[in-house]
């Protein structure tokens, strides 16, 4: 059964700095990963996805990156902004699936 | 195109009353997909739709939950008997098929007192 971690579960940076947001997961049989960003009481936006044949993808402030070997993604988001406080989720479709199977997600504050 | 949208966006039930949600998804995906997530946690699948056809099901999915599609369109979820442990965020999403990214409604929250 796939199971995805994030860790940390809380993050806290001060405005400027770069974030790092890791994702790891068991089994490496994905058709794709998502991450995904989740303001509170709100739904889930689509930041990136990369499929399994990719190593990264790359979109604006944000680069993800997957190693799929060693059940890995990492999201960096370059110069954060206090607009970039939110939880951000990591999500793997299984390998001919059709359901995503979510990390825990991880908790960013940027302080001004 | 505007999105995936459900309806309502709260809803407040007491314990074992009925409750049914709605979700339209972008028009032009075939695959529609429902996600409860509970407080602090990520979300978990609990069913999706291939067109009219409900493909598969979680065991999260207990005999109090059913979920229709019936033109292959917009898709209701309905809880009987509500029990307070159903109380989470309900999200739909939708995808063009399988595989593809997944776009996520703003979701349902029920709240069962």
């Amino acid at each position: 059964k796939q199971e995805v971690t994030q860790i940390p579960a809380a993050l806290s940076v001060p405005e400027g700095e770069n974030l790092v947001l890791n994702c790891s997961f068991t089994d490496s049989a994905i058709y794709n990963l998502q991450w995904f960003r989740q303001d509170p009481g709100k739904g889930l936006t689509s930041l990136l996805l990369i499929q399994s044949s990719q190593r990264e993808q790359t979109s604006g402030r944000l680069n993800a990156s997957l190693d799929k070997s060693s059940g890995r993604s990492t999201l960096y988001i370059a110069a954060s902004q206090p607009g970039d406080s939110a939880t951000y989720l990591c999500a793997v479709l299984k390998a001919a699936g059709n359901k995503l199977t979510f990390g825990g997600g991880t908790r960013v504050l940027v302080k001004p | 195109d505007t999105g995936v949208s459900q309806d309502p966006r709260h809803k407040i039930t007491k314990r074992g009353q009925n409750v049914t949600f709605r979700c339209d998804p972008i028009s032009e995906h075939n695959r529609l997909y429902w996600y409860r997530q509970t407080l602090g946690q990520g979300p978990e699948f609990l069913t999706y739709f291939q067109n009219e056809a409900q493909l598969e099901k979680s065991r999260l999915l207990s005999d109090r939950f059913s979920a229709e599609r019936p033109k292959g369109s917009f898709s209701t979820l309905e809880i009987q008997r509500t029990e307070q442990g159903d109380s989470a965020m309900y999200l739909c999403a939708s995808s063009f098929k399988g595989g593809h990214e997944q776009y996520f409604g703003p979701g349902t929250r029920l709240t069962v007192t």
